[in-house]
């Protein structure tokens, strides 16, 4: 079965750019979730998707951070505009539903803001 | 609220030596535990998993890792390090009502010596 999917895997941009990460979940996976993961420390949940509805962003920085999963497959992150401190590592993550607790990861998209 | 603690963000171990890493949560109630690993510009994959069956855990790999309540501790062993085993391992914890959300703890990077 294929992974989960993300492009970029690398982009680099300047502060006060934006830029917009692309996840494709496994196939049959209702929930999605997106995690930051900054040099040296463990991921942390931005925000967390069942089907097309949000289920969890309390961690999102909504003023300059957002994302969609339309249709309830694919999900976009996007940041405008972005900051020094979102250099990072934006990780996708997938599992069949919110009880199915093992979560398969994306490779990943390291963003440098310069 | 549930947190993880990670004991020890550098570990070096010899090939062949016994390795392992310390894992300590607190919960409220009853926690889900896991182990994952992730090697350079990849994303995590999981070694391990408890959830509220048999207390010592088999992974992949020849990872183990006991759960034990009185402690509140998820130590991760493996009883003979491999040059292959070098890479960042991240403890992480979830509830049954927290919708799969996982804390990570900071994670802790191993280096195999010859």
């Amino acid at each position: 079965e294929a992974g989960v999917a993300q492009s970029p895997r690398y982009k680099i941009i300047e502060k006060r750019q934006s830029v917009a990460f692309w996840c494709n979940p496994i196939s049959g996976h209702a929930t999605l979730y997106w995690y930051q993961q900054i040099l040296g420390q463990g991921p942390k949940l931005l925000i967390q998707f069942q089907n097309n509805g949000v289920v969890d962003d309390s961690q999102l920085p909504k003023d300059r951070f957002s994302a969609e999963r339309l249709k309830g497959v694919d999900s976009t992150l996007k940041i405008q505009p972005a900051k020094l401190e979102d250099s990072a590592v934006y990780l996708c993550a997938s599992s069949f539903s919110t009880s199915e607790y093992e979560q398969y990861f994306g490779p990943g998209t390291r963003l440098t803001v310069t | 609220a549930q947190s993880v603690t990670q004991l020890g963000s550098h570990v070096s171990v010899s090939e062949g030596a016994l390795v392992l890493l310390r894992c300590n949560y607190s919960s409220s109630v009853p926690p889900y535990l896991f182990w994952y690993v992730q090697y350079p510009n990849q994303g995590l994959q999981l070694l391990l998993k408890y959830t509220s069956a048999a207390t010592l855990v088999k992974g992949i790999n020849g990872f183990e890792a006991e759960f034990k309540k009185s402690e509140t501790s998820f130590h991760l062993t493996k009883p003979s390090a491999h040059m292959s085993d070098a890479a960042e391992y991240f403890c992480a914890v979830t509830r049954t009502d927290s919708w799969g959300k996982l804390q990570f703890g900071a994670g802790t990077q191993v280096v195999v010596t010859p």
